[in-house]
């Protein structure tokens, strides 16, 4: 069963540092993952779709980055901005299913 | 990519009632899922809902508590039955792009609140 981890659950970072998000999975076999936004009380947006034969995606200021054979998946984010504040969710979408295995989030606080 | 809305945004409910969810798209898909998300907790896949068959009910989920609807490629419904408090979730729709690697959207959610 695929299990999906996100560290740390909660980050607060100044303005205009660069920073990290971790994802780590549990099953290899994996097709894609997905990286997604959410604000408080909304629905989630989709901010990177990783490809399991690709190792990263740019958008932006974003990039993220999979190592299928360690089950890790990270989001770099460059120059924070306080628009940046949300909950990032990570999303492992199994082989041969379409189901997407999310993981609990980090939340993300960027301060002025 | 497809967008997609739902209705209601938000509601609070009695004990003991139900509520219909409606996710509308904007254009075609086979694909639609419906998603809980519980006060701090990740999203839980519901069920999957193709046009024209039964709905597929993940573990822990079942028809008579949780009936969907798919008539046709853009529409879908939910609906929660004889509420309780446990209830209370935000509940989404989603649908799979098949030709754009399989990426997911999601919709804004339907915030449920039973009392």
């Amino acid at each position: 069963k695929q299990e999906v981890t996100q560290i740390p659950a909660a980050l607060s970072v100044p303005e205009g540092e660069n920073l990290v998000l971790n994802c780590s999975f549990t099953d290899s076999a994996i097709y894609n993952l997905q990286w997604f936004r959410q604000d408080p009380g909304k629905g989630l947006t989709s901010l990177l779709l990783i490809q399991s034969s690709q190792r990263e995606q740019t958008s932006g200021r974003l990039n993220a980055s999979l190592d299928k054979s360690s089950g890790r998946s990270t989001l770099y984010i460059a120059a924070s901005q306080p628009g940046d504040s949300a909950t990032y969710l990570c999303a492992a979408h199994q082989g041969g299913s379409e189901k997407l295995v999310f993981g609990k989030g980090t939340k993300l606080t960027v301060n002025p | 990519s497809a967008v997609i809305s739902q209705k209601p945004s938000r509601d609070i409910c009695q004990r003991g009632t139900s509520l219909t969810i409606q996710c509308q798209v904007d254009s075609q898909v086979t694909m639609m899922f419906w998603y809980r998300q519980q006060p701090g907790q990740s999203l839980t896949l519901i069920a999957t809902a193709n046009q024209g068959s039964e709905a597929t009910y993940e573990s822990g989920f079942v028809i008579d508590k949780f009936p969907i609807s798919r008539p046709n490629l853009t529409f879908s419904t939910l609906t929660v039955s004889n509420m309780s408090p446990e209830d209370s979730s935000i509940y989404l729709c989603s649908v799979e792009d098949g030709f754009q690697d399989h990426e997911q959207y999601f919709g804004p959610g339907t915030r449920l609140t039973v009392t």
